[in-house]
């Protein structure tokens, strides 16, 4: 079965404290990886797309990797404003283009 | 703004009634998606639209849902006799033309409560 599964589920961290979030996942025929912010009442904002195992992606302080397994989004010297549920999908062959999510990690981070 | 808009932002409902929620995407974009997020879990896939043709709606949880996008622009998410587990936050994505590997950007989404 398609399947993505993130941990934590929450991650309280103070502010400058590095982390990474995980994304794990089974599909068969991966077409691309996903990474999505969503803050309370909002719909879920693009962050990163990953294609194939050994890309990485930046954008100030986050960075993305992806292996044939799973996806790591890397937190570098958090603030509070990094606070929000960070959400990974992947789309896969034979699916047309329809995303599976997982249910997110939920991030705290306190000055 | 040039982003997706949706429409109501909230909807309150009683058990039974119909309720329609609608979806306005980026200009241009040719696929459009429904997700339906309860709260605390991630979007789960409803149907997909390409123009005005509907390529999948494996993810409908019933036949009470309905969606069309008759003109391939706005489009319309139907639910009949709405129940009580209908409660959710009803997500819209635009993508542009569109293979498995285009980002697809969302819309605020609309909060459907049933009573």
């Amino acid at each position: 079965e398609d399947q993505v599964t993130q941990s934590p589920e929450a991650l309280r961290l103070q502010e400058g404290e590095s982390s990474s979030l995980n994304c794990s996942y089974t599909v068969s025929g991966l077409r691309g990886l996903f990474w999505y912010r969503q803050d309370p009442g909002k719909g879920p904002e693009f962050l990163f797309t990953l294609y194939s195992a050994g890309e990485e992606k930046e954008k100030e302080r986050l960075k993305a990797t992806l292996t044939k397994k799973e996806s790591f989004l890397h937190i570098t010297a958090p603030k509070p404003e990094d606070s929000a549920t960070y959400l990974c999908a992947v789309s896969f062959s034979g699916g047309y283009n329809k995303l599976i999510f997982g249910a997110g990690t939920r991030l705290a981070v306190h000055p | 703004g040039a982003g997706v808009s949706q429409s109501p932002r909230y909807k309150v409902a009683k058990r039974g009634q119909d309720v329609a929620l609608r979806c306005d995407p980026i200009s241009g974009h040719v696929s459009l998606f429904w997700y339906q997020q309860a709260l605390g879990q991630g979007p789960e896939f409803l149907t997909y639209f390409q123009n005005e043709a509907q390529l999948d709606k494996s993810g409908l949880p019933s036949d009470r849902f309905f969606a069309e996008r008759p003109e391939g622009s706005v489009s319309t998410l139907k639910i009949q006799r709405t129940q009580q587990e209908d409660s959710a936050v009803y997500l819209c994505a635009s993508s542009l033309p569109g293979t498995s590997r285009s980002e697809q950007y969302f819309g605020p989404g609309t909060r459907l409560t049933v009573t």
